[in-house]
């Protein structure tokens, strides 16, 4: 079974310039996460997909973060502009609905440089 | 709000010196405890889930153990492959999504 696809894997861009991300989660997985992963810490919820329905964005920053997932199934998140302390790894993870099959998988994430 | 508290932050052992991470929580009703391996430039990578407290599960040369307060995560004779940052991460309520701990550096020296 292939894992969750992302990519650029990694991307440096100047500030106040956009910037997207892709990702393609496991086959047959209803549930789709973005994730932003700072230096020494874990990984923090951005924004939950069901399908094509964003369930859970209350961690989004709305004024310059955007995701869409057309058809259910690939993502895209991204940012415009981009700022200095939007510099981080983006984690893209997917999962079943089905209780007890809940678990996520990620995928290799998105190295952000933000100068 | 749900609170994951993971230690020591950076852990050296020499190959073969077992030893155990911790991972404390506060959440209002536990759905499930996962372990996660994380190695340098790379996505977490799933290891365990631990539903209930007295659970245990192994592989390998590690063993999760959950109680109502905390999980541990033992290291059994560990080798240099097993250095990695181990991430500890808890789905709670109505939930779906995870919250993570800052993970444990673990470094295991030949």
């Amino acid at each position: 079974e292939a894992g969750v696809v992302q990519s650029p894997r990694y991307k440096i861009i100047e500030k106040k310039q956009p910037v997207a991300f892709w990702c393609n989660p496991i086959s047959g997985h209803n549930t789709l996460y973005w994730y932003r992963q700072n230096l020494g810490q874990g990984p923090e919820l951005l924004i939950r997909y069901e399908n094509e329905e964003a369930v859970d964005d209350s961690q989004l920053p709305k004024d310059r973060f955007s995701a869409e997932r057309l058809k259910g199934v690939d993502s895209t998140l991204k940012i415009q502009p981009a700022e200095l302390g939007d510099s981080a790894v983006y984690l893209c993870a997917s999962s079943r609905r089905d209780p007890g099959q809940e678990t996520q998988y990620f995928g290799p994430g998105t190295r952000l440089l933000v100068l | 709000e749900d609170q994951v508290t993971q230690s020591p932050e950076a852990l050296r052992l020499q190959e073969g010196e077992s030893s155990s991470l911790n991972c404390s929580y506060t959440v209002s009703g536990l759905r499930g405890l996962f372990w996660y391996r994380q190695d340098p430039g790379k996505g977490p990578e799933f290891l365990f889930t631990l539903y209930s407290a007295g659970e245990e599960k192994e592989k390998e040369r590690l063993k999760a153990t959950l109680t109502k307060k905390e999980s541990f995560l033992h290291i059994t004779a560990p080798k240099p492959e097993d250095s990695a940052t181990y991430l500890c991460a808890v789905q709670a309520g109505s939930a779906r999504q995870l919250t993570f701990g800052s993970g444990t550096q673990l470094t295991v020296l030949p």
